[in-house]
């Protein structure tokens, strides 16, 4: 079975110009979230969806950051103008959210870097 | 302060080894806990949970003091394939969200 799936696995691009990172969770999980990682701040949840609406954005840094979820199948991370402090390493996970807490699974991330 | 805090490391150990972590969380209310394994440039994956009477999967236990607010790893002899960063994570009941401890670093040397 596909796991969570994110691309593109590498991004280098340039200072002003817009990012969009995606995600495909693995099907049938019901909740999805976006992270962020640097070694200076460690990971963080940046948003998170529950069947594709968004519950907590409290962790997206600034207007520059936007994130979609459409449909069950597929999300989007924006940035945009993007600034080379947005550097890191970005996670996708999704879970099947039941009662309580379950085992969310991380996609192999998207490396990002801004001159 | 931080939600989650760990000693960041590294932890230098030889083979054979017994190595323990400690973290700690802010938040009283947390009722969830759990440790991540992170290899180096790959994905966070869930290692076990921690249960409030302590748990063991094979030469792993995981333990929460509740009173004192925190979490603890241990792992017991030590191989060179548990080299790799081990992330305390707490969430709120009937939450998703969860905090992520910086993680500690550790290294299991032949």
């Amino acid at each position: 079975d596909a796991g969570v799936i994110q691309s593109p696995r590498h991004e280098v691009t340039e200072m002003g110009q817009e990012v969009t990172l995606r995600c495909k969770p693995i099907s049938g999980h019901n909740s999805l979230f976006w992270y962020r990682q640097t070694m200076m701040r460690g990971l963080e949840l940046l948003i998170y969806f529950n069947n594709n609406v968004p519950i907590d954005d409290s962790g997206m840094p600034e207007d520059r950051f936007s994130a979609k979820m459409p449909n069950a199948s597929f999300s989007t991370l924006k940035i945009q103008p993007s600034e080379p402090r947005d550097s890191a390493v970005y996670f996708c996970a999704s879970s099947l959210r039941d009662r309580g807490y379950n085992e969310q699974f991380f996609g192999p991330g998207t490396r990002l870097t801004v001159l | 302060r931080k939600e989650v805090e760990q000693d960041p490391g590294p932890f230098n150990v030889p083979e054979g080894a017994t190595v323990a972590f400690n973290c700690t969380y802010s938040n009283s209310a947390s009722q969830s806990f759990f440790w991540y394994r992170q290899d180096c440039r790959k994905e966070p994956k869930l290692l076990m949970s921690v249960y409030s009477s302590g748990n063991e999967d094979g030469r792993f236990t995981a333990q929460l003091n509740r009173a004192s607010q925190y979490i603890s790893l241990l792992i017991r002899d030590s191989k060179l394939s548990d080299s790799a960063t081990y992330l305390c994570v707490v969430i709120l009941y009937n939450n998703n969200d969860m905090r992520f401890g910086a993680g500690t670093r550790l290294t299991v040397k032949p």
